[in-house]
């Protein structure tokens, strides 16, 4: 069964300091997309960053980027110069060929002023 | 940037009332989606839809929910017989093709409260 696990469900870091959130996956597939999703207390889901599986170079978007690790099955996301507006909850999710998102539980991001 | 539009934001109903939840995906879009996410709990997926038919539903999309795309502009999910567990916040979701088709839009969602 595919299945993207999260395994913090909360993390915090200093304003101004960079911060690192895991997520693993599991898929008998070899072509699919990656997301990482940003939710504020106002509950919108907002794109961060996407990585497509073939693509071996890891996506970058501003003061976010990815390090993906394709055998590993791992996803994580930098977030760097962390700020106040940063704070949210991030899921991240994997999608496979029937473009079926599937989701982690989430990891709640808390940042110190 | 073009947007997913969801109305209400807001939706309060009694149990055992049928609600309708209102999306409008991008314009030149052709796929559209529906999830849910239960407070504190994983989004799920609902339904997907495709030339006005639905491509795929998971378990959770059962006989009292249904979608429609009753124009060309929107997209609706409707839940019959509204029970306590669906209450949620509902994503509606679009997708276009070729290298718009990439990337999933998604509304800012309607929080349905059933009491």
């Amino acid at each position: 069964a595919q299945t993207v696990t999260q395994s913090q469900p909360e993390m915090s870091v200093q304003e101004a300091e960079t911060v690192t959130l895991s997520c693993t996956y599991d898929t008998s597939e070899s072509d699919y997309y990656l997301f990482w999703y940003k939710q504020p207390p106002s509950r919108q889901m907002i794109l961060v960053i996407r990585q497509e599986a073939y693509k071996q170079q890891n996506a970058t978007e501003n003061r976010f980027s990815v390090n993906f690790q394709k055998a590993a099955k791992s996803f994580s996301l930098k977030i760097s110069d962390s700020q106040l507006g940063d704070a949210a909850m991030y899921f991240c999710a994997y999608e496979p060929s029937n473009y079926q998102l599937i989701w982690g539980a989430g990891t709640k991001l808390i940042i110190k002023p | 940037e073009p947007e997913v539009t969801q109305t209400p934001s807001h939706q309060v109903t009694q149990m055992g009332q049928e609600v309708i939840l209102r999306c409008v995906p991008i314009s030149n879009h052709l796929y559209f989606y529906w999830y849910r996410q239960i407070l504190g709990q994983k989004v799920e997926f609902l339904v997907s839809f495709y030339n006005n038919e639905i491509s795929e539903k998971s378990e959770i999309f059962d006989d009292q929910f249904s979608v429609e795309r009753p124009d060309g502009s929107n997209f609706t999910l409707k839940i019959r017989s509204t029970k306590l567990e669906d209450s949620a916040m509902y994503f509606c979701a679009s997708r276009g093709m070729g290298a718009d088709g990439e990337k999933l839009f998604f509304g800012s969602g309607t929080q349905l409260s059933v009491l």
